[in-house]
């Protein structure tokens, strides 16, 4: 069975940091792209950022860029999602997605996580 | 960046109904649109990609439509299962980017 895992989420305070990891199985994870995606409470989704299969290029939203980095280890089949300098508004459900294509950076998101949550408060 | 809006943000309907989506993007992203849909406490589902193809194991009922700016999503009688909401995505950028949704309320 094609699954995606998250892990990691929790509370942390503003300014701090937290990783986020996605474990994958059922699917040869070197050879898709992976993306995060997020939902604030009662809002809709917002894409943040994408890797490709091979671990590059990567890709981010203009909120997250120069605060999130994404990263992935092959051998593990997992997708990772180092957040730093944490602020309110980063509080969210974030979910790890498959790309839907071999190889290819773009494209929908065919598989997606159940999703870890992460609150930045005091 | 592509903006990409969809209307209605709320839609009322009854079971057997046809219901009709709109996603408009600030510029043209060509077929590059995928539908998903989202129940509460639930991950998104991969619907409609390429703005036109089924994904696998998707109801036929399920059906869209569109290129260039203008996308629709139909679903022509709506079930029960079919509550939920709904966002549009864009994938011509690489800066991916979804509707706001469209949440379909049991009329």
């Amino acid at each position: 069975e094609v699954q995606l895992l998250e892990s990691g989420g929790g509370l942390v305070q503003p300014g701090g940091s937290l990783r986020l990891s996605c474990a994958a199985s059922g699917f040869t994870f070197s050879s898709y792209a992976m993306s995060w995606v997020r939902q604030a409470p009662g809002k809709g989704l917002e894409w943040v950022s994408v890797i490709g299969a091979n671990g590059g290029p990567t890709y981010y939203a203009h909120s997250v860029k120069g605060r999130f980095t994404t990263s992935r280890d092959n051998s593990k089949s997992t997708l990772y999602l180092q957040m730093s300098g944490l602020r309110a508004d980063d509080t969210a459900v974030y979910y790890c997605a498959k790309h839907r294509l071999v190889a290819m950076i773009t494209g929908a998101f065919d598989i997606w996580g159940q999703g870890t949550t992460v609150t930045v408060s005091s | 960046d592509i903006q990409m809006t969809q209307s209605p943000s709320t839609l009322s309907a009854s079971v057997g109904d046809r219901v009709t989506i709109t996603c408009r993007a600030s510029q043209t992203i060509d077929s590059w649109l995928a539908w998903y849909q989202q129940k509460p406490g639930k991950a998104p589902k991969l619907l409609i990609y390429k703005a036109s193809s089924l994904e696998s194991g998707v109801p036929s009922r399920f059906s869209g439509s569109g290129s260039g700016t203008e996308f629709t999503l139909t679903i022509s009688s709506l079930q029960p299962d079919d509550f939920a909401t709904y966002y549009c995505q864009q994938y011509k950028s690489y800066l991916y980017s979804f509707g706001q949704g469209t949440k379909v309320e049991i009329k």
